[in-house]
């Protein structure tokens, strides 16, 4: 069975200042990545996802995330951070087959401060 | 506006009263899902349906009841509520399988006392 591991549960960052989000996977096939942000008192929303293709992949808000096969990875990045990317990123992965179902890490939490 | 909703967004209830959560998408989605959110646990899902009159167990379903009588809504019913039932909940929604992007409900947040 799949799984997702966020090592991070909350990562605290300086506004204007670079992040990364950890996330690591297990499958024994082949995978649809995604991250998903979730604003205080709200659903969450794609932030960007991986289907195939480019490693490197962008989304929105200035977020970017690459693929790594050999290390199972799908780290998400910024460059620089704002007030306003305060929240809670979850990872999930889905197995590339026609069924939809997602399994999602357990979140990290970025706290950005002034 | 192409939304999920869902109703009630904040719920206190006692063990053992039936309840519904109601799910509505108007974006004529054909996956729907029912996932609780736990603090250091993530999202789980407990049920999924793929179409009207299809629907299967994710992977907490234990406790949990669902229907797809219309393609639009999905409710999730607790026939007799628990405290470990105390929960987060989000109704998600998806035009297909794998790849689609899922687009979520603003959440109901079910304390069973």
């Amino acid at each position: 069975a799949q799984s997702v591991t966020q090592l991070d549960s909350q990562v605290p960052v300086f506004e204007e200042a670079p992040v990364e989000l950890r996330c690591n996977y297990s499958s024994s096939v082949s995978v649809y990545l995604f991250w998903y942000v979730q604003y205080p008192n709200q659903g969450l929303q794609l932030l960007l996802k991986y289907l195939s293709g480019s490693t490197l992949v962008k989304g929105i808000n200035g977020f970017e995330a690459e693929f790594n096969k050999s290390q199972t990875s799908f780290h998400l990045r910024k460059p620089s951070v704002h007030i306003s990317d305060t929240a809670e990123y979850f990872c999930a992965v889905n197995l590339n087959t026609g069924f939809q179902k997602l399994v999602f890490g357990t979140g990290t939490r970025l706290l950005v401060s002034p | 506006e192409a939304q999920v909703t869902q109703n009630p967004r904040y719920l206190i209830t006692v063990t053992g009263k039936k309840l519904t959560v109601t799910c509505s998408q108007n974006m004529n989605h054909e996956y729907m899902s029912w996932y609780r959110q736990d603090p250091g646990l993530g999202l789980r899902q407990i049920y999924y349906s793929m179409n009207v009159e299809v629907t299967d167990k994710g992977d907490v379903p234990e406790g949990y009841k669902v229907s797809r009588k219309e393609k639009r809504n999905f409710p999730l019913i607790l026939e007799s509520p628990s405290p470990n039932q105390t929960s987060l909940y989000f109704c998600a929604s998806s035009l297909g399988g794998g790849p689609d992007t899922q687009y979520f409900g603003p959440g109901t947040r079910l304390t069973v006392l």
